[in-house]
């Protein structure tokens, strides 16, 4: 069965710091993962989806890489802003049908 | 603009009743899934439907029912026999690819009272 972990649960930095946050899955057979962003008692929106065939995703700010063999995903935010503090949640998508398998997300506080 | 709508926003039910909440989206997506949402915990599959007249049962279906009778819309019933129904519903869309992106509404967050 598919697990998604996410470390940190929560990150506090300053306002202009480079941050890193990790997802890891245990099964390295999927065919993508989505990088998700979820403010307090809103939706998700999606910030990056990685191919399984590729290594990495940009967005601006944002890269993401995934290395499937070892299970790991990282999501970089360069620079960052207050306006990026929000729960960060990672997902991936494993054979069988179509669904989703969430980890339980970072909460980051960016402050000014 | 193409999106996921959710409505409505906030919804409270008595012991006993069910309600439906409603998702519609305008991006021509053949799929369409229900996730609940609860804290400290990943969002968990409840039904999807990859195609209209044919949903399936997530991992926490019990409970739950839902329909697809137009491409563009996935309502999802809470019933009375769901018993711990207080979270937050969201409601999701993709093409018929499994390596698709998904697309997620704002979300409905249901409170028993």
């Amino acid at each position: 069965k598919q697990e998604v972990t996410q470390i940190p649960a929560a990150l506090s930095v300053p306002e202009g710091e480079n941050l890193v946050l990790n997802c890891s899955f245990t099964d390295s057979a999927i065919y993508n993962l989505q990088w998700f962003r979820q403010d307090p008692g809103k939706g998700l929106t999606s910030l990056l989806l990685i191919q399984s065939s590729q290594r990495e995703q940009t967005s601006g700010r944002l890269n993401a890489s995934l290395d499937k063999s070892s299970g790991r995903s990282t999501l970089y935010i360069a620079a960052s802003q207050p306006g990026d503090s929000a729960t960060y949640l990672c997902a991936v998508s494993p054979p069988g049908f179509q669904k989703l398998v969430f980890g339980t997300g970072t909460r980051l506080l960016v402050s000014p | 603009d193409g999106g996921i709508t959710q409505s409505p926003k906030y919804l409270f039910r008595k012991e006993g009743q069910n309600v439906t909440l409603s998702c519609e989206q305008n991006l021509n997506h053949d799929a369409m899934y229900w996730y609940r949402q609860d804290p400290g915990q990943g969002l968990r599959l409840i039904y999807y439907s990859q195609i209209v007249n044919d949903f399936q049962k997530g991992d926490i279906a019990e409970g739950y029912s839902v329909s697809r009778e137009k491409k563009e819309s996935f309502p999802l019933t809470v019933t009375s026999a769901q018993k711990n129904p207080t979270a937050f519903y969201l409601c999701a869309s993709t093409i018929r690819d499994r390596s698709a992106e998904a697309f997620f509404g704002q979300g409905t967050r249901l409170t028993v009272v």
